[in-house]
């Protein structure tokens, strides 16, 4: 079985601040997929990112980066310089690469972030 | 239309009545779910559909009946509900069932009384 802990439930910051979202997870699968995706309030959830656990590179996109480090089983979000339309709960999730029936995603319990003006 | 839709946005229903929610997928994918979002509860998969075939029923109550009758569309056709069955009911899709990343409409908010 796997699980995704995000510890922290709620960040508010002051926009332009640097912010860093959490995620730790567990998993007997010694490859899989990791995903951050974003669900505004608007409520469709936006993929945002796949990494596999084999590939330990650190990605950035724009003001975003992923910070993946499978010795500490943590695949870490920040956003640089943070925006009032960031503002939303952003989901860790982890998926085993299986060749056998579809094993699918597990989510975090998410993060919600607030970005004040 | 582009990406995955879902109507209705917003559901009230009674306990007693029946009613179907629908999702289409535009993106030529051949993977569609059905997840259920609670507040302060972590997204849960309801069912797959891979090539129109259910692959996965994640001990669903019978009260919850999908339908997938192609590749585009999924329905989750719902009868006899409780107030504990108020939810987010987010629709999704993806390329394939196993490695790929998952495309999600905006959701029905679903409301019983």
């Amino acid at each position: 079985a796997q699980k995704v802990t995000q510890a922290q439930t709620e960040i508010s910051v002051v926009e332009k601040e640097d912010v860093t979202l959490d995620c730790v997870y567990e998993t007997r699968d010694t490859t899989y997929y990791l995903f951050w995706y974003k669900q505004p309030p608007s409520g469709e959830l936006v993929f945002l990112i796949r990494r596999n656990s084999f590939d330990e590179q650190n990605e950035i996109s724009g003001r975003y980066s992923w910070n993946f480090q499978k010795s500490t089983s943590s695949f870490n979000f920040t956003i640089t310089a943070s925006q009032v339309v960031d503002s939303a709960v952003y989901f860790c999730a982890l998926k085993p690469i299986s060749s056998g029936s579809a094993r699918q995603l597990t989510f975090g319990s998410g993060t919600q972030l607030t970005v004040l003006p | 239309e582009t990406g995955v839709t879902q109507t209705p946005r917003h559901l009230v229903m009674g306990m007693t009545n029946k009613k179907s929610l629908k999702c289409e997928q535009h993106l030529g994918h051949n993977a569609m779910y059905w997840y259920k979002q609670s507040a302060k509860k972590p997204l849960e998969l309801m069912f797959v559909y891979n090539f129109k075939e259910q692959t996965e029923n994640n001990s669903v109550p019978s009260r919850f009946s999908p339908e997938c009758p192609n590749s585009s569309h999924l329905f989750l056709h719902l009868h006899t509900l409780q107030p504990e069955d108020s939810a987010l009911y987010l629709c999704a899709s993806s390329q394939g069932a196993q490695t790929y990343e998952q495309y999600f409409g905006p959701g029905t908010r679903l409301t019983v009384t």
